[in-house]
């Protein structure tokens, strides 16, 4: 079946600079896409998600970009922090009236914060 | 506020052992439940989820199995566990007023030898 997936395994960053995670989804009728947060040895933290009828997403300290022209989604990080080294996921579903399917994962990008 | 509790957090079996592990959701009635595998290095693969007691979907076939003996209540479980059972377990949870959104477990890191 269609997937989410991941351009890059890994991404070093400097501390305090901005981190972009990218990630391409294959299913055109997605309209709901998350960022999941891992931490070593922890489960899956909800960051910030977006719907199909926006195309930018704020919270603290990250953006969500959402293209769906070209099926790409990303996460902005900005003035990165070590606390901020984690496995980061993104996850796509069709909207599903309450339905029970669950999210498809990317094999997630490994944020390394150089110091 | 909703929480939700997962345990073991680490599990050592033999290869041919049983396996039981447990999740409960606190704080909200009638949860789709799920159970995903991660193994090292590699992405979340749904297993089991479950929309209400003894309602039970399977994903892939597998070695495993999972029960739901109480609303908010999601076993997973096998006879004879194998070495390709090794991995990160998660539980995970979404209400009906949360759209899709899952929550997780904190997980349990089960090592079959």
């Amino acid at each position: 079946g269609e997937s989410v997936g991941l351009h890059l395994p890994t991404l070093s960053v400097q501390e305090g600079d901005n981190s972009i995670i990218n990630c391409a989804y294959s299913n055109s009728a997605s309209d709901y896409f998350i960022w999941y947060k891992q931490e070593s040895g922890k489960g899956p933290q909800f960051i910030i998600d977006i719907r199909s009828n926006m195309d930018k997403r704020q919270g603290q300290r990250v953006t969500v970009l959402l293209n769906k022209t070209v099926k790409h989604l990303s996460l902005q990080i900005a003035a990165t922090q070590p606390g901020d080294s984690a496995v980061y996921f993104c996850a796509e579903t069709e909207y599903s009236g309450g339905g029970a399917d669950g999210l498809t994962f990317g094999k997630g990008t490994h944020l390394i914060i150089q110091p | 506020s909703q929480t939700i509790h997962q345990w073991p957090a680490t599990l050592v079996q033999p290869v041919g052992s049983p396996l039981s592990l447990e999740c409960t959701v606190e704080g909200t009635s009638n949860p789709n439940l799920y159970w995903y595998r991660q193994a090292a290095g590699r992405g979340l693969q749904l297993l089991f989820y479950s929309v209400g007691i003894g309602q039970i979907s399977s994903e892939v076939p597998q070695n495993l199995s999972a029960s739901r003996p109480q609303d908010r209540q999601f076993i997973l479980s096998s006879k004879k566990l194998l070495l390709s059972d090794s991995g990160f377990y998660l539980c995970a949870w979404r209400g009906w007023d949360r759209d899709e959104k899952l929550f997780f477990g904190s997980g349990t890191q089960l090592s079959v030898l």
